[in-house]
């Protein structure tokens, strides 16, 4: 079967760094994104990486390695609007997302 | 950012009613998706679209349908509610490519009594 694992919930101090860790088994591999969702809202657009290393956007980076079925989403200098659940997508080999069932982030003052 | 729009935001009926949940998308993007979500559970893919015309069910498609006469519209209909169905339904959509970004409307809250 295919699987995603995400930590159901983390907890970081404001200003700090925090690194949110995804591990998959699918069947293939087209890429994985990386969606923020706040309470009640829709999941928005974070990245989306396909090839090995880490890729940054502002206080966002997101790290893959494909041959160990890994990928994190870092996030710096951390702000209260932060707090949100992470959700972690995979892109199998028919081109579906499968996703997680993300990470709370709960950010602390 | 995306303009997707979905219809009513929150909805309180009772079992047995049809419910249409409207979907609408300016972006003119071809593909758009039905998602159903519980807090706290990952997103779980009810159909999908490829464009006008097409239609295919994801894995938990059995008790609705959807139709795709034009581009920017993908209503989800049930044909009979039941209280197993109240949710959080996402509607997206995204261009032609395989890994083109999905983006989302605001979610329509179903609570079925």
């Amino acid at each position: 079967g295919q699987n995603i694992d995400q930590p159901t919930e983390m907890t970081a101090t404001e200003g700090a760094i925090v690194q949110i860790n995804c591990t998959y088994q699918t069947s293939g591999f087209n890429g994985l994104f990386w969606y923020q969702q706040h309470a009640g809202e829709a999941p928005t657009f974070l990245s989306y990486n396909v090839l090995d290393g880490l890729e940054e956007k502002g206080r966002f980076s997101s790290f893959l390695s494909r041959s160990k079925g890994y990928s994190y989403l870092l996030l710096k200098e951390l702000q209260m609007k932060d707090s949100a659940s992470y959700l972690c997508a995979v892109v199998d080999s028919n081109y579906q997302l499968i996703w997680g069932a993300g990470t709370k982030l709960i950010i602390k003052p | 950012e995306a303009d997707i729009y979905q219809t009513p935001r929150y909805l309180v009926i009772g079992t047995g009613k049809k419910i249409t949940l409207e979907c609408s998308q300016t972006m003119g993007h071809d593909k758009m998706y039905w998602y159903q979500q519980d807090p706290g559970m990952e997103l779980h893919l009810i159909h999908y679209s490829y464009g006008v015309n097409s239609t295919e069910k994801g894995d938990l498609s059995s008790e609705s349908t959807v139709s795709r006469i034009r581009t920017e519209h993908f209503p989800l209909t049930l044909e009979s509610a039941r209280p197993s169905h109240t949710s959080q339904y996402l509607c997206a959509s995204s261009a032609s490519g395989d890994t083109d970004t999905q983006y989302f409307g605001p979610g329509t809250r179903l609570t079925v009594l």
